[in-house]
């Protein structure tokens, strides 16, 4: 069956570009999470939804970050004004709302 | 706030030895508790769970992890490791009621040689 997929799977980017990075969550899913991890480090939560519903941004770092999921499908995390320090795997994960979430093979995403 | 200590950042370990990896967390409220394991280029997978009832907790895989409430640790355990065990093990943990998000530790490499 069709798990979570993410695209690009690899993004290279010049500093100061915008990026888009796109989840598309398991059918049926309610709950999509996104996630960002650092090299040698564990995946850090960003933000996530019910549905449409954005509910909880608070590890958004800053405002050059935001996530929509208009249909409460398919989800984009974007990044305005990419900076070096932005550099990491970004892990999308979707649940039915309880307590399992499944993973989607990330994007890594490289800002020169 | 809660958060997740994985003592260990590698492991290495020769075949069919037993291992354990360490975690304990930090919470003023009850938590779920998860084992993560991302094996070489692939995404991450769930090993186990706790969510309550035993606090032994068993994967398909051979996998084991005990949650400790007294000591605030869920150490995961197998009596004889594969070199297919091999991978990036997390440790993490979910707030009842508070929208699933997860909290992971740092993640342990376990290195299984032959």
């Amino acid at each position: 069956g069709a798990g979570v997929s993410q695209s690009p799977r690899y993004k290279v980017t010049k500093r100061g570009q915008d990026v888009a990075l796109r989840c598309d969550p398991i059918s049926g899913h309610v709950s999509l999470y996104w996630y960002r991890q650092a090299l040698g480090q564990g995946p850090e939560f960003l933000t996530y939804f019910n549905y449409e519903a954005q509910q909880d941004k608070s590890g958004l770092p800053n405002d050059r970050f935001s996530a929509e999921r208009p249909e409460g499908s398919i989800s984009t995390l974007t990044i305005q004004r990419t900076e070096q320090r932005d550099s990491a795997m970004y892990r999308c994960a979707s649940s039915w709302g309880g307590e399992t979430q499944y993973f989607g093979p990330g994007t890594r995403l490289l800002v020169l | 706030a809660q958060s997740v200590t994985q003592l260990d950042s590698q492991v290495p370990v020769f075949e069919e030895a037993p291992v354990e990896l360490r975690c304990n967390y930090s919470s003023s409220v009850s938590v779920y508790l998860f084992w993560y394991v991302q094996y070489p280029n692939q995404g991450l997978q769930l090993l186990l769970k706790y969510l309550s009832g035993s606090t032994l907790v068993e994967s398909i895989n051979g996998f084991e992890a005990e949650f400790n409430k007294s000591q605030t640790s869920f150490h995961l355990r197998k009596p004889s490791v594969h070199i297919s065990d091999t991978a990036e093990y997390f440790c993490a943990v979910s707030v009842f009621n508070q929208g699933g998000k997860l909290i992971f530790g740092q993640g342990t490499e376990l290195s299984v040689k032959p």
